[in-house]
């Protein structure tokens, strides 16, 4: 099993600073099948980015994914009110389980 | 537009099973192109897959709780489902509902979510 560990815990920034969120893999991702949700309180998880880098439909540039091999990054180039929420990474790559990191809050500074 | 969304009690006795239907609407769930997912979140905790199903029946589980799951495709009533045997109160969540999409090679993130319902295992 992949075990996903994302830091930090938490994040907290003010509007229009920039994010970066880390998802370190226990081995390495097959392929990049590395995905990134968003989720706010009472939601269901969102789908930001895929395959590592690639934006989901109706994701705004300001989302980003890199990465390959055990260290994937998300980075939020200027924070706008609605992005502070909790962010999970998931391999998808792997036999099952296809499993999430623990997430990583961005709360607002 | 696809939608999902997740049916079932919202209590389940301790040592009973819980049952979830997710119907889906917008799009066949006889496709074979993608498959079909549980995931669950306990209160205040992060994201737990459960498993999930191909079209063709072909399923694939989360090794912690193979032994007590089962998830099936009613391809007549455009639904899926989930079935959890001798819960315990540690299974109490929210439970979702997903559906493969942005596939490569037949690998795919979780790109459409129902909005989630809690079972809270308690006597």
């Amino acid at each position: 099993e992949i075990v996903l560990t994302q830091s930090p815990g938490t994040l907290s920034l003010s509007p229009g600073e920039r994010a970066t969120l880390s998802c370190r893999a226990s081995q390495s991702v097959s392929s990049s099948y590395l995905a990134w949700y968003q989720q706010k309180p009472g939601q269901a998880p969102r789908l930001l980015i895929y395959g590592a880098s690639s934006r989901a439909t109706g994701i705004p540039d300001r989302f980003s994914g890199s990465g390959s091999g055990t260290d994937f990054t998300l980075t939020i180039s200027r924070l706008e009110p609605e992005d502070f929420a909790v962010y999970y990474c998931q391999q998808y790559g792997s036999s099952p389980p296809r499993t999430f990191g623990q997430g990583t809050k961005v709360e607002i500074k | 537009q696809l939608q999902l969304q997740e049916s079932g009690p919202g209590l389940v006795k301790p040592s009973e099973t819980l049952s979830l239907t997710c119907t889906v609407s917008g799009g066949s769930i006889s496709s074979s192109s993608y498959y079909w997912g549980w995931i669950r979140q306990p209160p205040g905790k992060g994201l737990e897959w459960i498993g999930s199903i191909y079209y063709s029946g072909s399923t694939y589980y989360n090794p912690s709780l193979k032994s007590r799951v089962t998830i099936s495709v009613d391809t007549s009533k455009n639904q899926f489902s989930l079935k959890l045997s001798s819960v315990t109160a540690a299974d109490t969540a929210v439970y979702y509902c997903a559906r493969a999409g942005y596939c490569t090679n037949g690998v795919c993130p979780l790109r459409y979510w129902g909005q989630g319902t809690l079972v809270t295992v308690s006597s």
